[in-house]
Order: structure tokens, then C-alpha cells, then sequence
């Protein structure tokens, strides 16, 4: 069974940095695509960004580029996004996901992770 | 980006009635060498992730109920729960992902009358 869970709630500063981990089993950790997304309370999902595990080679969105970090440790089948410079309007819940089948094309999200609550607050 | 757009925001149906949730893309998800519409429908229930219920516009999610379905190409599609039951109450969304990013409609809120 694939499963993806990820670590607890953070409580942030504005301006701090947060480091959300993805831990992953039932699947073969670099033969997909980890994908991140922002769910900003009462709003629909927002992709973040992605990263290839075998390579580490990342793809951000636009909003996001230049704050974030996204990592893969194939050592421990873990995924990590780093998100710097907090501001509020990055309160949301963050989401891993991957697609639900290998044959499946990127972008479809077949099975995620529960949930990380970031609060970012003065 | 290739935006999408949900009507309506909420609607209530009465339990065993037919609901139906419209998604509008900015620009069309068919992609013409394969025929297929990069669009799927996922539900979610408060303090759930989103579930994937249907994707390539029609296609059901193992284990998904067949009263949903979903249909639609080029830049209008539709969802479609033939039967309402209680578990149904959810928000509902569509996403592309025919092109980087990948991008969700704002969601529709489905109640029970």
C-alpha cells in the first residue's frame, strides 16, 4: 500500500524559514515524481513544485521561485520542501502527492499526504 | 497559465437527485495527438486531502462509485452525481494538467437539501 506522511504542524515567524518532510512507502521512492501543493485555508489547492528523486532535478511555480527548496534523500525514501522568507499569506496546509499509478502522466494525484498545517504568525 | 474556473460556487441537492458541477478552462486540455482532455475531479471532505475521483475528463478512479462520472472536452467539462447520497458532501474540484503547472478550479461546495 503507498503512503505518504508527512511531519506535524509548524507555528512560524514571519520572515523564518519552515522544512516540511514527506516520508514515503509502498513504492519504489525514485520512480516518481514527489509533487508539493499549497492549500491555502478555504481556497482550492495550488501546485508548489515538484522534484525527481533519482536526480533531485526540481520544478517550481512562478509564485514560488526563489524561496523554495525542494529535496529528495533516497537514503531514508524522503521528500523535503523548504519554504524561506514567510510571510501570512503562506499559511496553508501543504500536501505531497504522486500520481496514482507509475503509467499514469505527471500532474494527476492519486495519492497524497496527510496534510502539514503551516501557520505563519507574528 | 491555463486557468480554471467552477460554477457554481455551492448548490444543495436533496439526497437522490442529480447534481452537476461545471468546470471552464481558460484554453483547451484536449491534446489533439492522442485525443485525450487532460482534466480530472477530485472530492474533498474537511480535513481530508483531495480525493481523485475521475481523470482524461471521464475516466472513473478504481474504486470510485459509478454514479459519478464526468464528461466534456476541449475547454468545458462537467461532473455529474446521478444519485446524491449523505457521504457526497464535499467540495469539489477540477484541475489540468495539460501544461506546468497544473491548476485547480476555486471549488464548489456541494450541500445536501
Amino acid at each position: 500500500e503507498v503512503q505518504l506522511v508527512q511531519s506535524g504542524a509548524e507555528v512560524k515567524k514571519p520572515g523564518a524559514t519552515v522544512k516540511i518532510s514527506c516520508k514515503v512507502s509502498g513504492y519504489t521512492f525514485t520512480d516518481q515524481y514527489m509533487h508539493w501543493i499549497q492549500q491555502a485555508p478555504g481556497k482550492g489547492p495550488e501546485w508548489v513544485g515538484l522534484v525527481d528523486p533519482k536526480d533531485e532535478e526540481t520544478i517550481f511555480a512562478e509564485k514560488f521561485r526563489g524561496r523554495l527548496t525542494i529535496t529528495a534523500d533516497t537514503s531514508t525514501d524522503t521528500a523535503y520542501m523548504e519554504l524561506s522568507s514567510l510571510r501570512s499569506e503562506d499559511t496553508a496546509v501543504y500536501y505531497c502527492a504522486i500520481i496514482p499509478v507509475p503509467s499514469m502522466v505527471q500532474g494527476v494525484f492519486g495519492h497524497w499526504g496527510q496534510g502539514t498545517l503551516v501557520t505563519v504568525s507574528s | 497559465d491555463i486557468v480554471m474556473t467552477q460554477s457554481p460556487d455551492s448548490l444543495a441537492v436533496s439526497l437522490g437527485e442529480r447534481a452537476t458541477i461545471n468546470c471552464k478552462s481558460s484554453r483547451s486540455v484536449l491534446y489533439s495527438s492522442n485525443n485525450k482532455n487532460y482534466l480530472a475531479w477530485y472530492q474533498q471532505k474537511a480535513g481530508q486531502p483531495p480525493n481523485l475521483l475521475i481523470y482524461w475528463a471521464s475516466t472513473r478512479e478504481s474504486g470510485v462509485p459509478d454514479r459519478f462520472s464526468g464528461s466534456g472536452s476541449g475547454t468545458d467539462f462537467t461532473l455529474t452525481i446521478s444519485s446524491l447520497q449523505a457521504e457526497d458532501a464535499a467540495v469539489y474540484y477540477c484541475q489540468h494538467y495539460f501544461t506546468t503547472p497544473p491548476f485547480f478550479g476555486q471549488g464548489t461546495r456541494l450541500e445536501i437539501k
